[in-house]
């Protein structure tokens, strides 16, 4: 299996301009994760995804961000408009999650750089 | 609830000597608690991970950590640092839809 993939692996962009990431999870998994990494905050959970439903957005940071899954196999997250203070590396992963209970281990792509000039 | 909190942000060892990266965790019931690892400019990997079975856990490259509910601890230990390792660890406890990663620790090797 190729693991989780992420596309652009770099994105340099201007303020004010959309950025959509995107990411396919590992085949047959059932949720998917996107995740941002700063060095100010850290890893936060954005949003999930199970079965294609989002389950929790409560980190989605606010109204510019917004995520879909349309199906099984490919996910995105998009910006609009970008700010300077969204750069930073988006992590996209998925699970094989047969009830959601935490315990399952997710994979991860190897993220997005994003820079918002 | 749940949280994670790990207790160095940054640990130093010289290649060949043991390696203890701290954890503790508060969860109102039993928890899953995973160690990942990442590698400068990768994305995060899979060390380990307990799920109420044995306290010990084996993980890859030779880490292990151990599960001590009257401590609320799982850290993370290996006996001999290799360059290698040098990366960023970070300690996480489910349900992970509750922002439960924890900070991070920097662990750096020297020769």
């Amino acid at each position: 299996d190729a693991g989780v993939i992420q596309s652009p692996r770099h994105e340099v962009t201007e303020m004010g301009q959309e950025v959509t990431l995107r990411c396919k999870p590992i085949s047959g998994h059932n949720s998917l994760f996107w995740y941002r990494q700063t060095m100010m905050r850290g890893l936060e959970l954005l949003i999930y995804f199970n079965n294609n439903v989002p389950i929790d957005d409560s980190g989605m940071p606010e109204d510019r961000f917004s995520a879909k899954m349309p199906n099984a196999s490919f996910s995105t997250l998009k910006i609009q408009p970008s700010e300077p203070r969204d750069s930073a590396v988006y992590f996209c992963a998925s699970s094989d999650t047969k009830d959601y209970g935490g315990s399952e281990t997710q994979y991860f792509g190897p993220g997005t750089r994003l820079l918002v000039l | 609830a749940q949280s994670v909190t790990q207790l160095d942000s940054h640990v130093s060892v010289s290649e060949g000597t043991p390696v203890l990266l701290r954890c503790n965790y508060s969860s109102s019931y039993s928890p899953s608690l995973f160690w990942y690892v990442q590698h400068p400019n990768k994305g995060l990997q899979l060390l380990l991970k307990y799920t109420s079975a044995a306290t010990l856990v084996k993980g890859i490259n030779g880490f292990e950590a151990e599960f001590k509910k009257s401590e609320t601890s799982f850290h993370l230990t290996k006996p001999s640092a290799h360059m290698s390792d040098a990366a960023e660890y970070f300690c996480v406890v489910t349900p992970l839809e509750a922002l439960n990663f924890g900070k991070g620790t920097s662990l750096l090797v020297t020769p």
